[in-house]
């Protein structure tokens, strides 16, 4: 069974066009990630949400809005894309506890914008 | 703000080798730290972990020590094979971030490890 799924795995599209990416998890987990990962494989984080709540915008523009339907989902949706918006997109989970807690990362969705 | 930093790649070994990847660290709190590994096209997977000082995470034959006095957490194995050849990520998360416990990642760059037979 996967525990963080991602869909799509590969996205190609066009500048200006608006897409969204899924992501699942099944770890009975109440936090949830947003990565982006660049050309150079440098991982940063985005998002950060706990039981649907946002708790960490990393100064991600506002073309990027995560949205949390229940605690195992946290969908990516962005508007207006950009060239400088191709990478690899990852989502993670974990609980949120008094420590970090280990997350889990999902497969990743290679994003690229022509 | 947190930092992590590490030994930049490719770092080539031949099998069998001895294997070092230094990662430092800086943060104002009290961090968990971490060691991930990208294999080829997949996503990241946890390879060991510790959460306080003089802790040693242990997993597949890789080992780190949590060193507080040195700000360390360098990755270590006695043996390499081809299969270890990945991108090794030191991460850091803070205890007392904003975040209260869902703080993201604090990440080094990742050092390209390649193994030859």
């Amino acid at each position: 069974d996967t525990a963080v799924s991602q869909t799509p795995k590969y996205l190609v599209t066009q500048m200006g066009n608006d897409k969204s990416i899924k992501c699942e998890q099944n770890l009975g987990h109440d936090t949830m990630y947003w990565y982006k990962q660049d050309s150079k494989k440098f991982l940063k984080i985005m998002f950060s949400y706990n039981n649907k709540e946002l708790i960490i915008n990393e100064t991600v523009p506002n073309r990027f809005s995560p949205k949390s339907p229940d605690k195992a989902h946290l969908n990516l949706h962005i508007n207006s894309l950009e060239l400088g918006d191709s990478a690899v997109y990852f989502c993670a989970s974990s609980r949120r506890t008094s420590i970090q807690e280990t997350q889990y990362f999902g497969p990743g969705t290679r994003l690229l914008v022509l | 703000g947190d930092s992590v930093t590490q030994m930049e790649g490719p770092v080539t070994l031949s099998e069998e080798a001895f294997l070092t990847i230094n990662c430092t660290y800086t943060a104002t709190g009290y961090p968990s730290l971490f060691w991930y590994v990208q294999y080829p096209g997949e996503g990241l997977q946890l390879l060991l972990k510790a959460t306080k000082a003089d802790d040693k995470g242990s997993n597949k034959g890789f080992e780190a020590t949590y060193r507080k006095e040195t700000t360390s957490f360098h990755l270590e194995k006695g043996s390499v094979q081809v299969s270890d050849s990945a991108v090794y990520f030191c991460a850091l998360s803070d205890h007392r971030g904003s975040g209260g416990g869902a703080d993201g990642l604090t990440f080094g760059k990742g050092t390209h490890l390649i193994i030859q037979p």
